[in-house]
């Protein structure tokens, strides 16, 4: 089965709120992680990564948590956009022979205006 | 910069039918993934290349095959078509193989009927 999961399937937020989106991986020897934005017939679109010796990075509007301890990823959206609404899907490198990332089901933002 | 790109952007086959996609990555990049994106799921891994030559492979069966070209472009090929192989085949490239960032490209809709 995949390693990668998350918690929500879907969230609804009214446009302004702040999002937070949950992942859970399984594999504690995953050193790279990354956060995609899927829209709705187009491909993974890249938003944010984050190496496993950092708990931290933010970019624009978007912030990036992992807590090693308990194999958890949350990606953070600041003052979210009807633009923010798509499916966002965390996905890990397993490392060692593995080149590949290893994804989620993927959780469904929907914006209220 | 151009994207990854894929082509054809959709295509519709019958049973049993052979289909070629093809991959252009982001230039400068050496290393090419395939994925298969069902409806509803998020991305499963079938091939991975890096500089011509293949670096892993997903639990996909043998009618599945990839190649990279000397120009680090790749084709996938599906043999024996069957209907549970309709999804979004995704591309993504990435400068080295491992724990390096991939970026998609569109994607190419294969419907089988």
């Amino acid at each position: 089965g995949e390693s990668v999961g998350l918690h929500l399937p879907t969230l609804s937020v009214q446009e302004g709120d702040n999002s937070i989106i949950n992942c859970a991986y399984s594999n504690s020897a995953s050193d790279y992680f990354i956060w995609y934005k899927q829209e709705s017939g187009k491909g993974p679109q890249f938003i944010i990564d984050i190496r496993s010796n950092m708990d931290k990075r933010q970019g624009q509007r978007v912030t990036v948590l992992l807590n090693k301890t308990v194999k958890h990823l949350s990606l953070q959206i600041a003052a979210t956009q009807p633009g923010d609404s798509a499916v966002y899907f965390c996905a890990e490198f397993p490392g060692g022979s593995q080149g590949n990332l290893i994804f989620g089901k993927g959780t469904k933002l929907s914006v209220k205006p | 910069d151009a994207g990854v790109t894929q082509s054809p952007t959709h295509l519709i086959k019958t049973r049993g039918q052979q289909v070629t996609l093809r991959c252009s990555p982001i230039s400068g990049h050496k290393s090419v993934s395939w994925y298969q994106q069902v409806l509803g799921q998020g991305p499963q891994f079938i091939f991975q290349y890096y500089e011509k030559e293949e670096r892993g492979r997903g639990n996909f069966p043998d009618r599945f095959s990839a190649r990279q070209f000397p120009n680090y472009s790749s084709e996938l090929n599906v043999n024996a078509l069957l209907l549970g192989d309709s999804a979004l085949y995704l591309c993504a490239s990435s400068l080295q193989w491992g724990g390096d960032t991939q970026y998609f490209g569109p994607g190419t809709r294969l419907t089988v009927l």
